[in-house]
């Protein structure tokens, strides 16, 4: 099935710096969604997308979908202790396989 | 709540003992998934169901682990003669379709001692 690389691994970052997390994939995507897992909780569903070159914005959040649909991007603006968590992606048509994700550590 | 539901939320067993887990889906639902997370992964396919069919259990880690799905509604995933490496997280996780947005639940937690 597809597979999805997320890069970095981690990245951790002070307090009101930008963050971007990467999905690449060698192959065509139906649809990517993103997921955050706060530690000790749960993957919570963030959002999806479709359309090629598809961009969506949740508050300090942007999504990407590049024209291709071979690749995406989680970008946070001014980021808070809140957005501490891993950030993971995934091919909705695959949903067996995740990846490692991105583990974002805020520093205060 | 419509969320999905699992239960118990924590176990603590024995080497060599059984455990199962239920799983609620959220109703509609048609999808039904298991994973397993350990610390520092991500959730690690494990099988999943269509109703009460199950499509895919290659990725289960071995045969003591085995998953129903009875009458398409709730699920149950047993581990047999459990083991220490067992102890992770079991989530599960339901959708309405493939391609559809998955929804997890709060996981439960297995500790082997």
């Amino acid at each position: 099935g597809q597979q999805v690389m997320q890069i970095p691994q981690y990245q951790h970052v002070q307090e009101g710096e930008d963050f971007t997390t990467y999905c690449n994939s060698s192959t065509t995507l139906s649809n990517i969604q993103w997921y955050k897992q706060r530690p000790g909780g749960h993957p919570v569903f963030l959002i999806q997308l479709v359309k090629s070159g598809e961009v969506k914005k949740q508050k300090r959040l942007t999504f990407q979908f590049g024209e291709a649909k071979k690749n995406s991007s989680l970008h946070i603006t001014a980021t808070q202790t809140t957005d501490v968590g891993t950030y993971f992606c995934f091919s909705g048509n695959t949903p067996l396989v995740f990846g490692k994700g991105t583990r974002l550590s805020v520093i205060a | 709540d419509t969320g999905v539901s699992q239960d118990p939320r924590h176990k603590i067993t024995k080497r060599g003992q059984n455990v199962t887990f239920r799983c609620d889906p959220i109703s509609e639902h048609n999808r039904l998934y298991w994973y397993r997370q350990t610390l520092g992964q991500g959730p690690e396919f494990l099988t999943y169901f269509q109703n009460e069919a199950q499509l895919e259990k290659s990725r289960l880690l071995s045969d003591r682990f085995s998953a129903e799905r009875p009458k398409g509604s709730f699920s149950t995933l047993e581990i047999q003669r459990t083991e220490q490496g067992d102890s992770a997280m079991y989530l599960c996780a339901s959708s309405a379709s493939s391609g559809n947005t998955i929804y997890f639940g709060e996981g439960s937690w297995l500790t082997v001692v």
